[in-house]
């Protein structure tokens, strides 16, 4: 069975711009949850999806978001990029939606540069 | 607000010495806990959690921890480290009934010395 799937791999944007990540999960995993990576914050949630809506979200500003469409792939968009955005955005997949009592399955991420 | 620390930063060690690297977290409620390794340029992957009963938990490649209720601790372990080790350790945990936001740890960088 394939993992999870982010892509891209790699993005280099400049300030003020926007992004959309998208990410596939494991295939009959039904929620979907992102993470920020960087050195300085470490791993921080930014929002989780179940059955297309958003039922957890991190302290991030509204310049983040993000969606999950009925095959449970998902999406997050940031807008009017900021050079801290600059990260390893992360998706990780659970196969039903009780959320604490699943293992959540990281993909490779992506890596986003903001110039 | 819930919080989870990891005490060592970065830990050098010897092949075949032991390990443990220390986690605690802060929320007096119930928790799900989990310790998640990423290898270089590798994916996080999971290492072993820990939901309920037997507070010793064993995970893949020999690795193992313990969750001390009482000392809001979940210490990761493994008696003997291969050079193969050498990677970043996340601890984890999870608010019971509160969804799927996972809080981690800052990570502790672990160099195996072959």
């Amino acid at each position: 069975k394939a993992g999870v799937t982010q892509t891209p791999r790699y993005l280099i944007k400049t300030r003020g711009q926007q992004v959309t990540l998208s990410c596939s999960p494991i295939s009959g995993h039904r929620s979907v949850s992102w993470y920020q990576q960087t050195p300085g914050q470490g791993l921080q949630f930014l929002f989780e999806y179940f059955s297309e809506t958003q039922r957890n979200k991190g302290n991030f500003p509204g310049r983040f978001s993000g969606r999950q469409f009925s095959n449970s792939r998902s999406e997050m968009n940031v807008s009017t990029l900021e050079l801290g955005d600059s990260a390893l955005y992360l998706c990780a997949s659970t196969i039903s939606g009780s959320g604490s009592t699943d293992t959540q399955y990281f993909g490779p991420g992506t890596r986003l540069t903001v110039l | 607000a819930q919080s989870v620390s990891q005490h060592n930063h970065h830990v050098i060690l010897s092949e075949a010495a032991s390990l443990e690297l220390g986690c605690n977290y802060s929320y007096g409620g119930t928790v799900n806990l989990f310790w998640y390794v990423q290898y270089p340029g590798q994916h996080l992957q999971l290492l072993l959690k820990y939901f309920s009963g037997d507070p010793l938990v064993k995970g893949i490649k020999g690795f193992e921890a313990e969750f001390i209720k009482s000392k809001f601790s979940f210490n990761l372990r493994k008696p003997s480290v291969q050079w193969s080790d050498t990677a970043e350790y996340f601890c984890a945990v999870i608010v019971y009934n509160q969804g799927g936001k996972l809080i981690f740890g800052q990570g502790t960088e672990l160099s195996v010395k072959p």
